[in-house]
């Protein structure tokens, strides 16, 4: 088993519409978790971490369920620009700064 | 804004050769990474240094070797590159002592070797 599995995709979905994403990881001393978002040829991003009371940044919502080891992005009102790779990461067990990276859900929006 | 800047941005060396890939950051953090990225397999960790001069083996480092003299620069050398080398490489740091810190990447470098 992958220690973070995500749906490779690609999601197709028009402008304006709400997609969600979901990652599952398997260790359960991962403390540290975060969604990257990478552009085709280019490195990794930051898009937000994810909290245990979940949280929202702007269109974006992430949500952690420690209980069944998953976690979610929910992307509203999609725009062009959104197309992108989006990296579920974990990380390795409590108090280690090493980061799993998932293989990454693929989001095309079409106008 | 964090910035970790990679020496290279494309790179095309010789089978044999001793390749060396330079990073550094200007964020003081303690943690500082090497990844390679291919299709289909993901980020892979090859080494990871915590402090100047201290340094871990991540998930494949054969073929690779580190240094980290001076806590703002850490070097990938690939000792005798092979073409199986060929690849994404990409740097990334970190601050040290919270668990909730993500790593921040530099533009990567794009390593074919002939």
């Amino acid at each position: 088993r992958k220690e973070v599995e995500q749906d490779p995709g690609p999601f197709n979905v028009p402008e304006g519409a709400t997609v969600a994403f979901n990652c599952t990881y398997s260790n359960s001393a991962s403390q540290s978790f975060f969604w990257y978002r990478q552009d085709c040829r280019k490195e990794p991003k930051l898009l937000m971490s994810v909290y245990s009371s979940g949280n929202e940044d702007g269109r974006f919502t992430a949500q952690l369920n420690r209980a069944s080891q998953y976690i979610s992005l929910l992307i509203r009102d999609s725009k062009l620009s959104d197309s992108a790779t989006y990296l579920c990461v974990v990380n390795r067990g409590s108090n280690t700064g090493k980061l799993i990276f998932g293989q990454g859900t693929t989001l095309q929006v079409k106008p | 804004d964090v910035k970790v800047t990679q020496s290279s941005r494309y790179l095309v060396k010789r089978t044999g050769e001793k390749v060396f890939l330079e990073c550094v950051q200007d964020m003081d953090h303690e943690n500082m990474f090497w990844y390679r990225q291919d299709p289909g397999l993901g980020l892979r960790l090859i080494y990871f240094s915590y402090d100047v001069k201290m340094k871990e083996k991540g998930d494949i480092p054969e073929g690779y070797s580190v240094s980290r003299e001076k806590k703002e620069r850490f070097s990938l050398i690939l000792e005798s590159a092979s073409t199986n080398q060929t690849s994404m490489y990409l740097c990334a740091s970190s601050y040290r002592g919270y668990s909730n810190q993500p790593q921040h990447f530099g533009d990567g470098t794009r390593l074919s070797i002939l």
